[in-house]
């Protein structure tokens, strides 16, 4: 079985800057997630998608963030402009969707990105 | 906010000896506690998903254990290997109302020397 899938895996830009990262999610899954990890820190979750719709997207930064799935497969990420603290690796997961609690998240390798 | 903390942030172990660590959660409204392993430059890797108090799963030397009640868990490493030096996340599960959505601790960086 295929994995999670993200692209570029590296990414260095300058500040103002925009950025797009792509995930496909594990074929059949239904809900994907956007991560970021700053250096020293844990995964901080960004959106969560169940199909095509959002579920939680509370903790995206809107005015500069924003995520779209719409066919309810892969997805992407852009940051527009880009500032030196989104420096971070965004990490995309997935997961069966069944509501399950404890259900299993898979993820992607990561993109790092480097804002200067 | 939730509060899930791991500790040590880093540790050094020897080849061969053995290793324990500890994620602390809320221990009120606990529904799971996952554990995940992520070597650098590859992805994060599911070890344990936890949702009953006193808990223990085991995946080959690496095991874990869950005390909801106190809200903490230990994860062991017997007889470390330098492909174990990874950073062991644990991530606390808010339950089916929140999505599932997961609460990650910082890591606790494992650095095992030949």
């Amino acid at each position: 079985e295929a994995g999670v899938a993200q692209s570029p895996r590296y990414k260095i830009i300058e500040k103002r800057q925009s950025v797009a990262f792509w995930c496909n999610p594990i074929s059949g899954h239904a809900t994907l997630y956007w991560y970021q990890q700053i250096l020293g820190q844990g995964p901080k979750l960004l959106i969560q998608f169940q199909n095509n719709g959002v579920v939680d997207d509370s903790q995206l930064p809107k005015d500069r963030f924003s995520a779209e799935r719409l066919k309810g497969v892969d997805s992407t990420l852009k940051i527009q402009p880009a500032k030196l603290e989104d420096s971070a690796v965004y990490l995309c997961a997935s997961s069966l969707g069944a509501s399950r609690v404890g259900e299993t998240q898979y993820f992607g390798p990561g993109t790092r990105l480097l804002v200067l | 906010i939730l509060n899930v903390e791991q500790s040590p942030q880093s540790l050094h172990v020897q080849e061969g000896d053995s290793t324990n660590f500890t994620c602390s959660f809320p221990s009120s409204n606990f529904y799971a506690l996952h554990w995940y392993r992520w070597e650098t430059a590859k992805s994060p890797e599911a070890l344990f998903v936890m949702t009953l108090n006193g808990d223990e799963k085991k995946k080959g030397r690496i095991s874990a254990t869950l005390n909801t009640k106190e809200g903490y868990s230990y994860l062991y490493i017997k007889g470390s290997q330098p492909e174990d030096s990874a950073t062991y996340l644990c991530a606390f599960n808010e339950g089916e109302a929140a999505g599932n959505k997961l609460t990650f601790g910082g890591g606790t960086r494992v650095l095992v020397k030949p």
